[in-house]
């Protein structure tokens, strides 16, 4: 099985401010990782997916980088309503797996 | 619109069975594979169960191995798990989340379903 590293585990951040959160895979994954963002009673919702690869949707300061075993969720000048828990989700082998999440309080 | 509703979610004893659903509209449902994930009060997300589109691949967690089965549909848009011997760490929401067509990433999230496995 796959294990995602997250970190970190809590941020504390103010708005306009960027933020990075990395994704660490126990093994290469080449650029199956994809990016969730969870609001508080809310379903996750897909926000990258391949690692950078951008969401119809989804705002331009949200963008991803990576490929291997370590990869980067980048919000740049963050707004209030990103407030919310983010996962990253590896599809290269089975059994899928998500990490720990990373809750940005804002 | 994509819209996934799961519904079956409840309060049952250690040992029992429930049967969760989930009704898929918006989108050409036979055209797509299917996920069970699950996420325990307070905490991360759990993948429980893959099936495709045609129900000729099936695969669980270990977790839920044995115990879970998947299944759907396609004629009724809808994706079942059938939950047996349910145990106290099987308390969590359930969420039916699609795979999307060209890819392996989860496009869309149901609301999700609560299930509350206690005495």
């Amino acid at each position: 099985e796959i294990v995602l590293t997250q970190s970190p585990a809590f941020q504390s951040v103010t708005p306009k401010e960027r933020v990075t959160i990395t994704c660490r895979a126990s093994q290469s994954i080449g650029s199956s990782l994809h990016w969730y963002q969870q609001k508080p009673d809310q379903s996750p919702k897909l926000l990258i997916k391949y690692a950078s690869q951008s969401i119809s949707g989804v705002p331009s300061r949200f963008s991803g980088s990576g490929s291997g075993t370590d990869f980067t969720l980048t919000i740049n000048s963050l707004e209030a309503e990103d407030a919310a828990a983010y996962y990253c989700h590896q599809s290269s082998s089975l059994p899928y797996t998500f990490g720990q999440g990373t809750k940005l309080e804002i | 619109e994509v819209q996934l509703v799961e519904s079956g979610g409840g309060l049952v004893q250690p040992g029992g069975s429930l049967r969760l659903s989930c009704a898929a509209s918006g989108f050409t449902f036979s055209r797509h594979s299917m996920n069970w994930v699950r996420q325990a009060p307070g905490k991360g997300l759990e993948w429980v169960s893959y099936i495709s589109s045609s129900s000729d691949s099936k695969y669980y967690a270990d977790s839920v191995k044995g115990r879970f089965t998947i299944s759907r549909d396609n004629a009724k848009n809808s994706l079942y798990l059938q939950m047996n011997s349910l145990r106290d760490e099987d308390t969590a929401v359930y969420y039916c989340a699609r795979r999307e067509n060209s890819g392996y990433e989860f496009d869309y999230w149901g609301q999700g379903t609560l299930v509350t496995v206690s005495s």
